[in-house]
């Protein structure tokens, strides 16, 4: 079954503390992108990746980490988690292969994060 | 600055009415458009992408018109059921490497 798995999808933790959200896509997309869902802000775009090692930013970059080692896996990282950082996220993947946005995103089921 | 903005936050219908979703942007002309369902505590699931130079697209009981001139989109729902209450995205190609997402319609279908 084609898919998007994120893990954990809740976590509650405290200030300070390095935590890495993981997510992994077994339909061979390159594009792969985080957002974050807060209410009345709508999905904001965290980082995202195009392809193996090639990373940027999205609207709402500051305080996290990304890597895309490999083309399946592109864990977020919050190297020092902050209160504001507490949000539903949602990891999601894309062929994108030819840089337009005929395709539809593919989601996972969301991590919900409480940072005390 | 590019701003995506989607009808009332809620919208509330009786069954077997037809719903209509209204998305608006401003500063941009998209090449394409795409709408998605999202159910609480779950992740937002593609349903319908409307190019620039279509100006409608239906499937099953669902229809999205793409108006470039008025810088809008519709959503229509006909013949709505209580399972079709969600919150509805709209989502845009901005000319970035990445789609831009409204807030959202929260739909309430009521039997």
């Amino acid at each position: 079954e084609a898919q998007v798995t994120q893990n954990p999808r809740y976590l509650i933790t405290v200030t300070g503390k390095k935590l890495t959200v993981t997510c992994s896509q077994n339909m061979n997309h390159e594009y792969m992108s985080w957002y974050r869902q807060d209410p009345g802000l709508g999905l904001r775009q965290i980082y995202y990746s195009m392809n193996v090692e090639v990373t940027d930013k999205g609207d709402v970059p500051e305080g996290y980490k990304v890597s895309r080692k490999e083309k399946r896996n592109f864990p977020l990282i919050l190297e020092s988690p902050s209160p504001n950082q507490t949000s539903l996220y949602f990891c999601a993947s894309s062929p994108f292969s030819d840089g337009s946005w005929d395709q539809p995103q593919h989601f996972g089921d969301g991590t919900r994060l409480s940072i005390l | 600055s590019q701003k995506i903005e989607q009808n009332s936050e809620a919208l509330n219908i009786q069954e077997g009415k037809t719903a209509t979703l209204t998305c608006n942007y401003t500063n941009y002309s998209p090449a394409y458009l795409q709408w998605y369902r999202q159910d609480p505590g779950r992740g937002p699931v593609f349903l319908l992408l409307i190019r620039e130079n279509e100006k409608e697209k239906r499937k099953e009981r669902l229809k999205v018109t793409f108006d470039t001139t008025l810088k809008q989109s519709l959503f229509h729902i006909t013949a709505s059921q209580p399972a079709d209450s969600a919150t509805y995205l709209c989502a845009l190609d901005m000319g970035r490497r990445a789609l831009t997402f409204g807030s959202g319609t929260r739909l309430q279908v009521q039997p």
